[in-house]
């Protein structure tokens, strides 16, 4: 069964760096993009990125360009995403979720990110 | 701002039909794009809904279903239930973005 399990909530003041996890299992995780989504409280979702775990090769929405890093660790079956400051306009969750025939059709339960100022 | 436009809201009765537009342009639906839809229950992850334009993954109703015209694409709701309230969000390819995009989404409400 293919499962996306990432990692806890975080509390985080601004200025702190972060990075959240999601790990994969059930599957060859080197041979499927791993995308990010953000949601904030209350509002709709947003495409944040993708990276393929096979080469590593990563592709950003332009609104998160330079906000965020989106990598992977084919080792441990596990896909990043991670702040150098924080904002508290970061506050959100997110969800990572695997592309597979059928679309984005596989996603992990999501990482409640509260940034305080 | 999102590309694709979907209404805020939708309601209708236990057993109504309810449809939800996406509007889009020439550089995603309109340029052959394939649209996927989600649907989001209060506080958990999104599910896929529809692949391929129209098709429902295993275990999706057959009470779903959805077309593509255009530079739209539409999702009917028939025999509408109470846990079909959820938010509804379509989702495609960018050209001009070179990325996948979600719709504004679309709060369903069974009255």
């Amino acid at each position: 069964e293919v499962q996306l399990v990432q990692s806890r909530a975080e509390v985080k003041k601004s200025g702190e760096s972060l990075k959240i996890s999601c790990k994969a299992s059930g599957y060859s995780f080197d041979t499927y993009w791993i995308g990010w989504v953000r949601q904030m409280p209350g509002k709709g979702l947003e495409w944040m990125g993708i990276i393929y775990p096979g080469d590593s090769d990563t592709k950003y929405s332009p609104s998160f360009q330079g906000l965020v890093t989106i990598s992977a660790d084919k080792s441990i079956f596990t896909a990043y995403m991670q702040w150098s400051s924080l904002k508290a306009s970061d506050t959100a969750t997110y969800y990572c979720t695997r592309q597979d025939t059928r679309g984005w059709s596989q996603w992990g339960q999501g990482t409640l990110v509260t940034v305080s100022s | 701002q999102s590309v694709l436009t979907q209404p805020p809201s939708v309601s209708g009765a236990p057993g109504q039909r309810v449809t939800i537009s996406c509007t889009g342009s020439s550089s995603n639906i309109g340029a052959g794009y394939v649209v996927y839809w989600f649907q989001q229950l209060p506080g958990t992850a999104p599910k896929l809904l529809i692949y391929g334009n129209t098709n429902r993954p295993s275990g999706v109703p057959d009470r779903f279903s959805a077309s593509k015209s255009g530079t739209s694409a539409s999702l009917a709701i028939t025999g509408l239930q109470a846990d079909d309230e959820a938010d509804y969000y379509c989702q495609s390819y960018d050209s001009s973005l070179n990325g996948d995009v979600f719709g504004s989404g679309t709060k369903v409400t069974v009255l």
